[in-house]
């Protein structure tokens, strides 16, 4: 699976909008960028998955870039509770070992 | 649905010693992962089911980690015998397909002293 590259930490303003940048220039064709989350104490918890276009749902919007290089992962209103470590991930279809990879630990500060 | 449980959820024990890691999955879900996370080597993949049986154990770290499900709803990850560098929480998952999204329990703390 290709390697990710990803800030090891960002801080966002309660309210504002988090954007967390994913480098994945070796991706290929048939992979897939995931998201994970993990808040402190708790296991990872997924929040969106996209191949080429971009994807939106209740807790986050997924922006790829056209050549699929590099992709954002958007939190429009962050609150204290989106504090945690955010793993963006590359998969093959059919494979199932998650390379988790050491995240971006975002905090959302009042 | 109450998630993936995991028992316990605080383990200390002492060098030496068995340990007996539980996890039951979302019913319905057919695959079932067991994951290890520590500072140094963040979260790491041991194992995974696909309708109960195990699809790759490549890593699981040496022979005294072994993983059984015996049914769709149960799965052990056992230590014998443990060590201080087992010293982990280990976290199971599980999806309700092959290539579905994973759903992870809250872990076990496992502490060998």
């Amino acid at each position: 699976d290709a390697k990710t590259t990803q800030p090891p930490s960002m801080d966002c303003a309660e309210g504002r909008a988090a954007n967390l940048p994913c480098n994945h220039s070796t991706i290929s064709g048939n992979e897939y960028v995931y998201w994970y989350r993990q808040i402190h104490s708790q296991g990872p918890q997924y929040i969106i998955h996209g191949l080429k276009n971009n994807e939106t749902n209740e807790m986050a919007s997924l922006i790829i870039t056209e050549d699929r290089k590099s992709s954002t992962l958007i939190l429009p209103h962050a609150t204290l509770r989106d504090t945690a470590v955010y793993y963006c991930i590359v998969k093959k279809t059919g494979a199932n070992n998650l390379f988790f990879g050491t995240g971006t630990r975002l905090t959302v500060i009042p | 649905d109450a998630g993936v449980i995991q028992s316990p959820r605080h383990e200390v024990t002492e060098m030496g010693q068995e340990v007996t890691l539980r996890c039951k999955p979302i019913s319905g879900h057919n695959s079932l992962f067991w994951y290890r996370q520590t500072m140094m080597r963040g979260l790491e993949l041991l194992i995974y089911f696909n309708n109960n049986v195990p699809i790759d154990d490549s890593g699981m770290p040496e022979d005294r980690f072994s993983a059984k499900m015996p049914n769709a709803s149960f799965s052990t990850l056992k230590i014998q015998p443990s060590e201080p560098r087992d010293s982990a929480v280990y976290f199971c998952a599980s999806s309700l397909s092959f290539n579905e999204k994973l759903f992870f329990g809250s872990g076990t703390q496992l502490s060998v002293l």
